[in-house]
């Protein structure tokens, strides 16, 4: 099946500091990979969509200088949230599509990576 | 995007079968219907999809009504590790947009 794996599964830094979550497509290639964040008793709410060899689109109200994403590869990307403060505190998860766009095929997760700034 | 609509929570018992509903009125000819599940403290499961006929598959089964606006997430017996929140999502084959729209999703305890 297909794997979506996600690193670091957690972490915790101080207010100030830069922090970058990996998201890897091990057994598949992934032109486009989802990025989405999560508050308590929240449900998932979408960041950016994040294109390889390209720019991320981001959904409204998401800062792109804040969480910088980059698609280096058909098989990575990577959310930096810059600066981080209190309230970037969540439950950060990404997904990938295998296939071309578009396509049937489901959307995989990676794990989550929880994010705690203090 | 297409809105679906479920209900906050459900409860079953252990080793009884669950049907979880989802109304979705506006989905166009194109859409499938995806459903995914979320244990605690962990990132969204594939459960399973389709786009007109029933499916099944080792998880579950999903049941399409003919005019398409509504389905139905079956699982046949429902275990402890079952509880989650189940969410049901319709996604674009063509037009429109490739990512997916969370709901509240419905919330399922399954009893011992």
């Amino acid at each position: 099946g297909a794997v979506v794996s996600q690193h670091p599964s957690w972490v915790i830094c101080k207010s100030g500091t830069s922090v970058k979550i990996e998201c890897r497509s091990l057994d598949f290639q992934a032109t486009t990979m989802f990025w989405y964040r999560q508050f308590p008793k929240q449900s998932l709410m979408l960041m950016a969509t994040s294109n390889e060899g390209s720019k991320a689109t981001y959904e409204q109200g998401v800062e792109k200088d804040k969480f910088l994403i980059n698609h280096a590869s058909l098989t990575l990307s990577t959310l930096t949230v810059t600066s981080a403060h209190p309230e970037d505190s969540s439950f950060y998860i990404c997904s990938a599509r295998k296939g071309e766009n578009y396509s049937n095929q489901p959307q995989h997760f990676g794990d989550g990576t929880r994010l705690s700034i203090l | 995007d297409a809105k679906t609509t479920q209900p906050n929570s459900m409860e079953s018992n252990e080793e009884e079968p669950v049907h979880l509903p989802c109304n979705h009125s506006t989905i166009s000819g194109t859409d499938y219907i995806h459903w995914y599940r979320q244990l605690p403290s962990q990132g969204p499961e594939y459960v399973i999809h389709g786009l007109t006929s029933n499916v099944n598959n080792r998880m579950a089964s999903l049941a399409i009504a003919e005019d398409r606006k509504s389905s139905t997430l079956i699982l046949h017996r429902a275990t402890l590790r079952d509880a989650a929140v189940y969410y049901c999502i319709l996604s674009p084959t063509q037009g429109g947009s490739e990512k997916l729209v969370f709901g509240k999703g419905t919330k399922l305890t399954v009893n011992p």
